[in-house]
This record gives structure tokens, C-alpha cells and sequence, in this order.
């Protein structure tokens, strides 16, 4: 089975504070992803990763950066936390090449600005 | 990528088939059909995806019609842990790094016993 595994499921965080959300897959997937779920607007994607390193801006990049230094590690960063940050973020797994590659998520964290 | 239409809720007595029915008549030639489902405050959960032909795994069977318009997710025999928000999604796979999915509201499953 597919895992894709989120550091924190909970988090409670101050304005201002630098905030790191870290995600592991173990199927040596190239592609890695974060996305946010809000209420009413569905899955939003920040920021994708097609190999290490490598990065692209998503939907919604304004406020956060990402980092992959490995290839089973996709980290997202939340520079100077906002209260309008409080939400579900969800990181995601996909292999390259060929058709019909399904994504992987992973649990989700929970993520309160205050 | 083309638009979906699912009913908003949906109920199913525990043990018996679930079926899930989406519309997507706009749907293109290399368009696939997922099927993801969400259960309370976890992260979206695969269940089972295809082309043009039916497709079975353990958890689910995807029939998807001749001119391939609609689908349906069958679970066979629905249990109370089945109860959760099930999204069909159509697009594109270029097989990149191209991979963001558009869930829209989907359909909530409630098992009841």
C-alpha cells in the first residue's frame, strides 16, 4: 500500500510564526504535492514537486514556499503564519511517467492560526 | 477538464450494494474517471479509477457507460465505515508533473444499520 504520512495531524500556532508541515511518501514517487481543503471551495493546490528539488507554483503560492531536498520528503512553509491560514492541508503522491497514475493523500493537518 | 454532477446525498442499508451514480457528459476521449471518497476530517481516500472499460478492485467496481457520459461506483456491500463523501472526478492524465484534481461537492453515503 501507497503511504503517504504527515508529520503533525494538529497544530496550534501564533501570528507571525514560521510554521513547517512535513510529508514522507514511501513509494518513490516523483511527483509530491500540498493542497488546502477549506470549506465550500474544495481542495486548493499550493505548490507541486515534479523531482527534487523541483518545484511549481500551484493555484494559491502567496504566502507559503516549499522545500524537497529528497525525493520521498515534500515540506511546506508557512513563512509568517496568518490567522487566514487556518486550514486542512493535505499533501499528496503521484508516480511520473505514463497514464492513469492515481494521487495518494495523505491524512491531512489540521493547522489553527491565532 | 470536464464537469461532473453527482447526487447530494445518498442512503444504503449496511450490507447491502451502494450505487453511486455521476454524470459527465462532457467528458473527452482521454479523460479517465476517479473515484476518491473523504471520510470526516481525514485526507482523501483512492478508490478506484478507468477509461472506457469497467474495473474491479477490492474495494469497488467502476461501470462506466458505452459513450462513457456517466459512471458508477458500486460497493458491494456497504458497512458503516463506508459512510463518508464520495467525489467523481474526470481529467486529463498527462502522465507529467501536471496533476492537480478539481473535487467538487460530491455525494454523502450514509450507511445506515
Amino acid at each position: 500500500d501507497v503511504k503517504v504520512t504527515q508529520s503533525s495531524r494538529y497544530l496550534v500556532k501564533r501570528t507571525g510564526e514560521k510554521v513547517f508541515l512535513e510529508c514522507v511518501q514511501d513509494m518513490d514517487h516523483e511527483n509530491m504535492f500540498w493542497y488546502r481543503q477549506d470549506p465550500g471551495l474544495g481542495l486548493r493546490l499550493i505548490y507541486f514537486s515534479y523531482d527534487v528539488k523541483m518545484k511549481e507554483k500551484g493555484d494559491i503560492p502567496e504566502g507559503y514556499s516549499v522545500s524537497r531536498e529528497k525525493k520521498e520528503r515534500f515540506s511546506l512553509i508557512l513563512e509568517s503564519a496568518s490567522t487566514n491560514q487556518t486550514s486542512m492541508y493535505l499533501c499528496a503522491s503521484r508516480k511520473s511517467g505514463g497514464t492513469g497514475n492515481t494521487i495518494y493523500f495523505g491524512e491531512g493537518s489540521w493547522l489553527t492560526v491565532v | 477538464d470536464a464537469k461532473t454532477t453527482q447526487p447530494t446525498s445518498m442512503d444504503c442499508a449496511e450490507g447491502r450494494a451502494a450505487n453511486l451514480p455521476c454524470n459527465h457528459s462532457t467528458i473527452s476521449g482521454n479523460e479517465y474517471v476517479y473515484w476518491y471518497r473523504q471520510i470526516h476530517s481525514q485526507g482523501p481516500q483512492y478508490i478506484i479509477h478507468g477509461l472506457k472499460n469497467n474495473e474491479t478492485n477490492e474495494m469497488a467496481s467502476l461501470i462506466i457507460t458505452e459513450d462513457r457520459k456517466s459512471s458508477t461506483l458500486i460497493l458491494p456491500h456497504a458497512t458503516l465505515r463506508d459512510t463518508a463523501v464520495y467525489y467523481c472526478i474526470v481529467r486529463v492524465d498527462y502522465g507529467g508533473s501536471q496533476g492537480n484534481l478539481i473535487f467538487g461537492k460530491g455525494t454523502k453515503l450514509s450507511v445506515k444499520p
